[in-house]
């Protein structure tokens, strides 16, 4: 089945910086990438998705890129904001399969 | 988007007992999942509930401990059975609308079990 890591499990940035988060799968039929906050006490919301025929994609202040060769795609977040503060979770997918979720970054925006 | 009801939202339980989770989902969808997640952990993929047909489990799941049903493409129900400490943990409910063009998974607000 697919494995999907993810890094960092932790990462602290100070308001207005960049975070970066990265992960790797290694389905190559993989085809299909949300990124999904969570933020405490609440259910996990989509933030932005990327699909195999794209390398990139962006809405304002969040980006996605994917290297299908490599296999491995990235969420960007640029201009970091306190409430970016939670927990973000990447996974992969091919149609009719489950979706297989990274292990998870928390991330702290300090003002 | 997918509306979905969960419930109950939280619940204290005793050992040995069994509780059942309801997930309701305002239109069909055709993909069902149940997560269990630990505290501060990722989601873990308990089964895969199918329309009309026995649940799928994930490795180390099993249907005896684990009972789903999915009596049509709306609602699903979650029976965690003679529970121990070890279940404590939050339950989610997970659909996707569409198994073909691959499109989002949709969360339930979740179920936080306590078993003492």
């Amino acid at each position: 089945g697919e494995n999907v890591e993810q890094h960092p499990s932790t990462l602290s940035v100070q308001e207005g910086d960049s975070a970066v988060i990265k992960c790797t799968y290694s389905d190559s039929a993989s085809n299909y990438f949300p990124w999904y906050k969570q933020e405490l006490g609440k259910r996990p919301q989509l933030i932005i998705d990327i699909r195999s025929n794209v390398g990139e994609k962006k809405d304002q202040r969040i980006a996605v890129t994917l290297n299908k060769t490599a296999k491995h795609f990235s969420l960007h977040i640029t201009e970091t904001q306190p409430e970016d503060s939670a927990v973000y979770f990447c996974a992969a997918k091919k149609a009719g399969n489950q979706f297989y979720f990274g292990t998870g970054t928390s991330l702290t925006v300090i003002p | 988007s997918a509306v979905i009801s969960q419930k109950p939202s939280r619940d204290i339980c005793q050992r040995g007992t069994s509780l059942t989770i309801q997930c309701q989902v305002d239109s069909q969808v055709t993909m069902m999942f149940w997560y269990r997640q630990q505290p501060g952990q990722s989601l873990t993929l308990i089964a895969t509930a199918n329309q009309g047909s026995e649940a799928t489990y994930e490795s180390g799941f099993v249907i005896d401990k684990f009972p789903i049903s999915r009596p049509n493409l709306t609602f699903s129900t979650l029976t965690v059975s003679n529970m121990s400490p070890e279940d404590s943990s939050i339950y989610l409910c997970s659909v996707s609308r569409d198994n073909i063009v691959n499109t989002e998974a949709f969360f339930g607000q979740g179920t936080r079990l306590t078993v003492v």
